[in-house]
């Protein structure tokens, strides 16, 4: 199995602050994927991060509030700007591997 | 509209009893994953389904797929309480070439009891 490490796994923070979000995984890919999971509730896909050109968004998702980055192939970040409470969410990112999608252990993410 | 709907959303089984866990998706994908997450952990990969009439089994789980009636099952044969989880099923579906993109059912909380 695949194996994606993510810092930090737990933050709280303060409205109005931004938090990045760091993700490393443990083979070249030229995409990773980062997703939004909140209290109680199933997993939204927020971006494609591809290596070399910008980020595809999804809807409901925009560049200003969620940059990310991609440097390399194995390194992806996902910062949440300006955050409000309603951004508590667990935030994963995720690769395809050898037959199926595999997720990182998560960022769980507290505003007050 | 993209829509994964999973039913029973809360399951509360006995040890020892079958049971199965359904998931419709509203058009044409490429594949159907399963997917158990366990409280404060991420998701951990049990099926991918590929084509019509795919039945996979590990251990106490067996997972099939009809595509033409856009129909997952996972069933659930002499329930333990280690299947205690939240199971997620997740479709890709086959639009701008992104196979990263699952749209994910909301999830059936499975409670196994003694």
């Amino acid at each position: 199995s695949a194996v994606i490490s993510q810092k930090p796994s737990r933050d709280i923070c303060q409205r109005g602050t931004s938090l990045t979000i760091q993700c490393q995984v443990d083979s070249q890919v030229t995409m990773m994927f980062w997703y939004r999971q909140q209290p109680g509730q199933s997993l939204t896909l927020i971006a494609t991060a591809n290596q070399g050109s910008e980020a595809t968004y999804e809807s409901g998702f925009v560049i200003d509030k969620f940059p990310i980055s991609r440097p390399n192939l194995t390194f992806s970040t996902l910062t949440v700007s300006n955050m409000s409470p309603e951004d508590s969410s667990i935030y994963l990112c995720s690769k395809l591997g050898l037959g199926t999608q595999y997720f990182g252990p998560g960022t769980r993410l507290l505003v007050l | 509209e993209l829509k994964v709907e999973q039913n029973p959303l809360f399951l509360s089984m006995q040890e020892g009893k079958n049971y199965t866990i359904y998931c419709n998706y509203s058009t044409t994908s490429d594949r159907l994953y399963w997917y158990r997450q366990d409280p404060g952990k991420s998701l951990e990969s049990l099926f991918v389904l590929l084509s019509n009439g795919a039945v996979k089994q590990e251990g106490r789980l067996m997972a099939s797929l009809d595509t033409k009636a856009r129909l997952s099952t996972l069933h659930i044969t002499a329930a333990v309480h280690d299947l205690s989880a939240t199971y997620f099923c997740a479709v890709v579906f086959a639009y701008g070439g992104s196979q990263g993109n699952l749209i994910f059912g909301k999830g059936t909380k499975l409670s196994v009891k003694p």
